[in-house]
């Protein structure tokens, strides 16, 4: 079945700097990757996604690419703000499980004022 | 159209006590699912429904029981609470389109301390 890795556990960086978390998977088939962000004692809300006919997405400040032969995927955060500090959850869908998504083990993204 | 809604936001329970976290969605979604998520940590899967009258386990199901006799109603059963039961819970309801993207929206989580 698919396993998601994601990388690193937390990433400090200065406000004004690039964030970039990333992650892999195990299962050739998986065709949708999701980001979630977390605030803190909030929800998980989705904030982009790709599928696997695409290789970059962007919107706006954040961009996800994927890179098929190496399955693994990106995410990446320019020009951080302090509002960007939060919990990052990857996910890839899984063949095996009627397209459910499994869950990386997330990424703490603190900004530095 | 309120999405996910989770009741009670807060419980404080004995050890031993038994209780449900109740879980509904107005979205006409199949799939519903539990997480609980334990401080700094991830999301761990602890059962799911692929539609009324069909539940299967999770990751980690132990100590917990649910039912799906309506599409819009999920409820977690805690059987005999401990200590080790004491985190966030986090509903999740969800769509499939046929290209395979889930689209996951998630309640606002039931905070629990087992004491």
């Amino acid at each position: 079945g698919e396993n998601v890795e994601q990388h690193p556990s937390t990433l400090s960086v200065q406000e004004g700097d690039s964030a970039v978390i990333k992650c892999t998977y195990s299962d050739s088939a998986s065709n949708y990757f999701p980001w979630y962000k977390q605030e803190l004692g909030k929800r998980p809300q989705l904030i982009i996604d790709i599928r696997s006919n695409v290789g970059e997405k962007k919107d706006q400040r954040i961009a996800v690419t994927l890179n098929k032969t190496a399955k693994h995927f990106s995410l990446h955060i320019t020009e951080t703000q302090p509002e960007d500090s939060a919990v990052y959850f990857c996910a890839a869908n899984s063949m095996d499980s009627n397209y459910q998504l499994i869950w990386g083990a997330g990424t703490k993204l603190i900004i530095k004022p | 159209n309120a999405g996910v809604t989770q009741t009670p936001k807060f419980q404080v329970l004995k050890t031993g006590q038994s209780m449900t976290l109740q879980c509904a969605q107005d979205m006409n979604h199949e799939y519903m699912s539990w997480y609980r998520q334990d401080p700094g940590m991830g999301l761990r899967l602890i059962h799911y429904s692929v539609g009324a009258g069909i539940t299967d386990q999770g990751e980690v199901p132990n100590g917990y029981n649910v039912s799906r006799s309506t599409t819009e109603d999920f409820p977690l059963r805690l059987l005999s609470a401990a200590p080790s039961q004491t985190s966030v819970y986090f509903c999740a309801s969800s769509y499939f389109s046929g290209q395979g993207k889930a689209g996951y929206t998630f309640g606002s989580g039931t905070r629990l301390t087992v004491v």
